[in-house]
């Protein structure tokens, strides 16, 4: 009965390359969501995708972030081209229904290191 | 844009309850009060939430005021892993949205 899954669990990327972010939900969570934790801030919310569709976008960064929930496989959220700004750690979580009442399962995250 | 109001930090004896208000006096009818908290640097961990009437899990107690515009989270037996910054959000329709919370320090 494994919760949430993200992986890697740490990630280190020079600037301008790719960072890919992972993130398998419960089973029977449909509902993906995307959070950013910034050092020493809380957590902002970047997406909410449902299998194959993009749901609510609207903390994504305009350019070079773009996340996907295919129909097999895990969540992804992809940074392209990063810069040290992009340092933080992403948290993902999943939910059985949209906006479920029973609230979110988050994994344990994945901690991106710029350099 | 977070709906709540809390503490920015707390300290609390290690056997005693931690009492961690929340002030939510824009809440509406249909929305939730939730609790999370994060040790460290790990996810937010679910802990309990309620819309008007008190609930207690084997975590915590949540009590609801009558006119719903405050809350109280209560851990009756505090111990030095409850040290961790705990979220309360007003959740409805919408996305839930973390604020800054209550960073909560159980001293032995």
């Amino acid at each position: 009965n494994a919760g949430v899954m993200q992986n890697p669990r740490h990630l280190v990327r020079r600037r301008g390359q790719e960072a890919r972010l992972r993130c398998s939900p419960m089973k029977g969570h449909s509902h993906v969501y995307w959070y950013r934790q910034l050092p020493e801030e809380g957590l902002k919310f970047m997406v909410y995708l449902q299998k194959e569709n993009i749901i609510d976008e609207s903390g994504m960064p305009k350019e070079r972030f773009s996340a996907e929930f295919p129909k097999e496989g895990p969540s992804i959220l992809r940074i392209q081209q990063v810069v040290r700004g992009d340092s933080a750690a992403y948290f993902c979580a999943s939910s059985p229904r949209p906006l479920s009442v029973d609230g979110y399962t988050f994994g344990s995250g994945t901690r991106l290191t710029v350099v | 844009d977070a709906k709540t109001t809390q503490p920015t930090s707390m300290d609390c004896a290690e056997g005693r309850a931690a009492n961690l208000p929340c002030n939510h006096s824009t809440i509406s009818g249909n929305e939730y009060v939730y609790w999370y908290r994060q040790i460290h640097s790990q996810g937010p961990q679910y802990i309990i939430h309620g819309l008007k009437n008190n609930e207690t899990n084997e975590m915590a107690s949540l009590i609801i005021t009558e006119d719903r515009k405050s809350s109280t989270l209560i851990l009756p037996h505090a111990t030095l892993r409850d040290t961790a910054v705990y979220y309360c959000i007003v959740f409805g329709n919408e996305k839930l949205t973390f604020g800054t919370g209550t960073r909560l320090t159980i001293i032995p």
